[in-house]
């Protein structure tokens, strides 16, 4: 049974750093042609994709937010985690983890965890 | 980067067809996946690989393709089905997803 689980501090001052971790269970992050991603959704408003991690350590992030985002994975712990750095009320929003599978024709995001909310607020 | 255009809102009667489409310059050639989001839940995969179900979704639930536009398409639509739909595709570096339409079943 695969399960993604997010965690992460629910508020976070403006210009900190914010630390989000997700926790794998089912799959193996070190198992060839894994990948997880990180998407976002602000209060009453759509989905953003975030930043990729594979299992060979490749990443990829949204141009948006290149600068500010960087991921990393520790198989040993089947973790990725997600920062962000100089946060602002703009990045108040549920941030979800998901599993991202290819079949041959396309890729498409198979599990996701629950989500947590972080509020950036001073 | 490019981007996925969807209605912002659908609405339908119980038992209609509903259907929300999804447009984009690279969808000729790259697949479109499908989400349903109800209030307070996680996505949940529908439609992927254009027109595949994930086990457990209900027939209703379809998906088709035509040039730069993705089409998902709930036959005999339900009260149940209310809920945000989005769009996703990609490439081997990018995820995108559209900015999400609201099914209202009156």
């Amino acid at each position: 049974q695969v399960t993604l689980k997010e965690s992460g501090p629910a508020l976070v001052e403006p210009t900190q750093t914010l630390t989000l971790t997700c926790n794998i269970s089912g799959f193996s992050l070190s198992t060839s042609g894994m990948r997880v991603t990180w998407i976002r959704q602000p209060p009453g408003k759509a989905l953003e994709w975030l930043a990729r991690i594979d299992w060979d350590d490749d990443k990829f992030y949204t141009t948006s937010l290149k600068t500010r985002l960087s991921i990393s994975k520790d198989t040993s712990k089947n973790q990725v985690v997600l920062t962000m750095t100089n946060v602002e009320a703009a990045d108040t929003a549920t941030y979800y983890c998901a599993r991202l599978s290819y079949g041959g024709y396309g890729y498409y995001l198979d599990y996701w965890g629950r989500g947590t909310l972080v509020t950036v607020s001073s | 980067s490019y981007e996925l255009t969807q209605p912002p809102s659908v609405s339908v009667s119980p038992g209609q067809p509903a259907s929300i489409t999804c447009s984009g310059d690279k969808l000729g050639r790259q697949h479109t996946s499908w989400y349903q989001q109800k209030p307070g839940q996680s996505p949940v995969l529908i439609i992927y690989q254009d027109i595949k179900r994930p086990s457990g979704i209900p027939a209703r639930f379809s998906g088709s393709t035509s040039g730069n536009t993705a089409t998902l398409t709930i036959s005999g639509t339900q009260a149940m089905d209310e809920a945000d739909y989005y769009c996703q595709a990609g490439d081997s570096t990018t995820v995108v997803i559209g900015g999400g339409t609201t099914l209202t079943v009156l």
